[in-house]
């Protein structure tokens, strides 16, 4: 089985300060891994994603997040953050079975809510 | 404008009445799933469809049931069997089952 840790509920952060959001997993076999952001009221956006490869992933609004194997970890990361970037932010993971064992199932973080002071 | 859509946006409803979400995607996705997200408790799995016609349970099935008879639909019907049914209810597809997932706008639902 998967498990998701957003080790901080809230994060409250500067205008123009950088910011991390951190992500612990679980899984005993491979996984992929996903942020979304969600603002009020509203569905989840995909921010970025890891499959394979680059362990470094940028994603959209300047935000990037690593992938950190050992540590079993995905933070996600932006320089400096605009007023506009308030919002929660869920991590997620996805097994990556073989074949017809895998079910699409996304295992969702608690959530962080970034709150961007001006 | 391809995209999912979920109606209405807020939904009430009397307790013991069962209700329809509705989710419509023109992604020309396989897959589809619905979610349920509580404050505090990021989202979970309620049930999902590969295929038309075809679905299966997620984690927390009980008190809800699904249909699929078409690639662009796939509706969600909370029944008076769901204990806590308030909640914010998200639908979402994909390519096939393991490709991103794409949400839409949720549909609130509070049952009074």
């Amino acid at each position: 089985a998967q498990s998701v840790t957003q080790l901080d509920s809230q994060v409250p952060v500067f205008e123009e300060a950088p910011v991390e959001l951190r992500c612990n997993y679980s899984s005993s076999v491979s996984v992929y891994l996903f942020w979304y952001v969600q603002y009020p009221n509203q569905g989840l956006q995909l921010l970025l994603k890891y499959l394979s490869g680059s362990t470094l992933v940028k994603g959209i609004n300047g935000f990037e997040a690593e992938f950190n194997k050992s540590q079993t970890s995905f933070h996600l990361r932006k320089p400096s953050v605009h007023i506009s970037d308030t919002a929660e932010y869920f991590c997620a993971v996805s097994p990556n079975l073989h074949g017809s064992s895998n079910t699409g199932k996304l295992i969702f973080g608690q959530g962080t809510t970034l709150q961007v002071k001006p | 404008d391809g995209g999912i859509t979920q109606s209405p946006k807020y939904l009430f409803r009397k307790e013991g009445q069962n209700v329809t979400l509705s989710c419509e995607q023109n992604l020309n996705h396989d897959a589809m799933y619905w979610y349920r997200q509580d404050p505090g408790q990021g989202l979970r799995l309620i049930y999902y469809s590969q295929i038309v016609n075809d679905f299966q349970k997620g984690d927390i099935a009980e008190g809800y049931s699904v249909s699929r008879e078409k690639k662009e639909s796939f509706p969600l019907t909370v029944t008076s069997a769901q204990k806590n049914p308030t909640a914010f209810y998200l639908c979402a597809s994909s390519v096939g089952l393991v490709d991103t997932q794409y949400f839409g706008p949720g549909t609130r639902l509070t049952v009074l």
